[in-house]
């Protein structure tokens, strides 16, 4: 298995435009996360998916973001319209159960830089 | 609310010096708690887990209710240590599974 697979690597636009961030967890697994790394608060946890649907939003920034889980092997996060301050790292991580002991496998993020 | 605190954001020491990141936790009921490790180029990866009471590339850590700490050890610091360090807490959802909480991350680096 080649682990949590994210794209883009890196991503730079222009502030106003709209941003797409995807995701595809390890196979069988059915816990999705995206967090987000900056250097002042660290990572963040933005949303929370278990088996496809949303459990925890509460990180959202703002209405700007959204994310998607429309099926078991694949999640968007979208920022509409982005800005600056959404500059960071965006990870994406899946486990395989609902344990609270489950260990998280992350993928290699995606850098963001708006303009 | 769950809540994880890293006090340092840097930790500088020397190569065969002791070390010890801090980590200090809030949590109602009872944890779960992790440390990941970012190291440079690669993903971010689960180091060890309090659970399993294991000793991971010298490294251990004993949960203290009673400081409500979690902090990481290694006796002897070794160059290839440098890297970011995150303590997590897990707990569950209401509404299914279990949300992990990170602190903002300790960078440690290991000098000659």
């Amino acid at each position: 298995d080649a682990g949590v697979i994210q794209s883009p690597r890196h991503e730079v636009t222009e502030m106003g435009q709209e941003v797409t961030l995807r995701c595809k967890p390890i196979s069988g697994h059915n816990s999705l996360f995206w967090y987000r790394q900056t250097m002042m608060r660290g990572l963040e946890l933005l949303i929370y998916f278990n088996n496809n649907v949303p459990i925890d939003d509460s990180g959202m920034p703002e209405d700007r973001f959204s994310a998607k889980m429309p099926n078991a092997s694949f999640s968007t996060l979208k920022i509409q319209p982005s800005e600056p301050r959404d500059s960071a790292v965006y990870f994406c991580a899946s486990s395989s159960g609902t344990l609270t002991n489950e260990k998280l496998f992350f993928g290699s993020g995606t850098q963001l830089s708006v303009l | 609310a769950q809540r994880v605190t890293q006090p340092e954001k840097l930790l500088s020491v020397f190569k065969g010096a002791p070390v010890e990141l801090k980590c200090n936790y809030s949590y109602s009921g009872s944890p779960e708690l992790f440390w990941y490790v970012q190291y440079s180029r690669q993903r971010l990866q689960l180091l060890l887990r309090h659970i399993s009471r294991e000793s991971i590339k010298g490294f251990t850590a004993d949960l203290n209710k009673g400081e409500t700490s979690f902090h990481l050890k290694k006796p002897f610091a070794q160059e290839e240590d440098s890297a970011m360090y995150y303590c997590a807490l897990s707990a569950q959802l209401t509404g299914g599974g279990n949300k992990l909480t990170f602190g903002t991350g300790t960078q440690l680096k290991v000098e000659l």
